[in-house]
């Protein structure tokens, strides 16, 4: 078992480009959700995936933030424009029904 | 006032001492409680997961649930340098419940 596998790990950008997380989940999980952390706030859900449609989006702070999974094992999430308060690391999640979720490593974004 | 509030930390205790950490929350209708360990670059991985009040215990750690008290508690016992992490409370009302709450993380540090 892979686990779930995010890329970049690190990623540096100047303000105004446009960044894209991607996420690829446990093999047979339905459920993706992608999450942020910061000191400041903590582990914040910003949307999540049931069999590849999005559920709940509500956490997405600003239409500068979209998120797609065209198929059950690849999904994305994309900052345009950025800004330097999107610096944090972005968790890419999976899990099957009621089952625990698994995190992958994180994607640690600094936007100068 | 946050859903669920955690102590940061950070906590540093030696070797062997037993460790407490704790979570408190106000939605009553939170079930399903769990526990997650964080190394420093790395993502949360799953410790405990216990549903409703009560304990439970795996090797050296002991998850506790008081629902009356809205307060959940984790305990190392015979602490060790490896244990040296952050750890983050999470709760949901339902099993397959995709809104998961999160705790900050209580920063853990265990010297040698």
């Amino acid at each position: 078992d892979a686990g779930v596998i995010q890329s970049p790990r690190h990623e540096v950008t100047e303000m105004g480009q446009e960044v894209t997380l991607r996420c690829k989940p446990i093999s047979g999980h339905n459920s993706l959700f992608w999450y942020r952390q910061t000191m400041m706030r903590g582990l914040e859900l910003l949307i999540y995936f049931n069999n590849n449609v999005p559920i709940d989006d509500s956490g997405m702070p600003e239409d500068r933030f979209s998120a797609k999974m065209p198929n059950a094992s690849f999904s994305t999430l994309k900052i345009q424009p950025s800004e330097p308060r999107d610096s944090a690391v972005y968790f890419c999640a999976s899990r099957t029904g009621g089952s625990p979720l698994h995190f992958g490593n994180g994607t640690r974004l600094t936007v100068t | 006032q946050k859903e669920v509030e955690q102590d940061p930390g950070p906590l540093s205790v030696p070797e062997g001492a037993i460790v407490s950490l704790n979570c408190t929350y106000s939605n009553s209708a939170f079930q399903y409680f769990m526990w997650y360990r964080q190394y420093s670059r790395k993502g949360p991985e799953l410790l405990m997961y216990t549903y409703s009040s009560g304990n439970k215990e795996d090797g050296r750690f002991t998850a506790q649930v008081d629902k009356s008290s809205k307060y959940i508690s984790l305990f190392i016992r015979d602490s060790q340098p490896s244990d040296s992490a952050t750890y983050l409370c999470a709760m949901n009302s339902d099993s397959s419940a995709s809104k998961i709450i999160f705790g900050s993380g209580t920063r853990l540090s265990i010297r040698p």
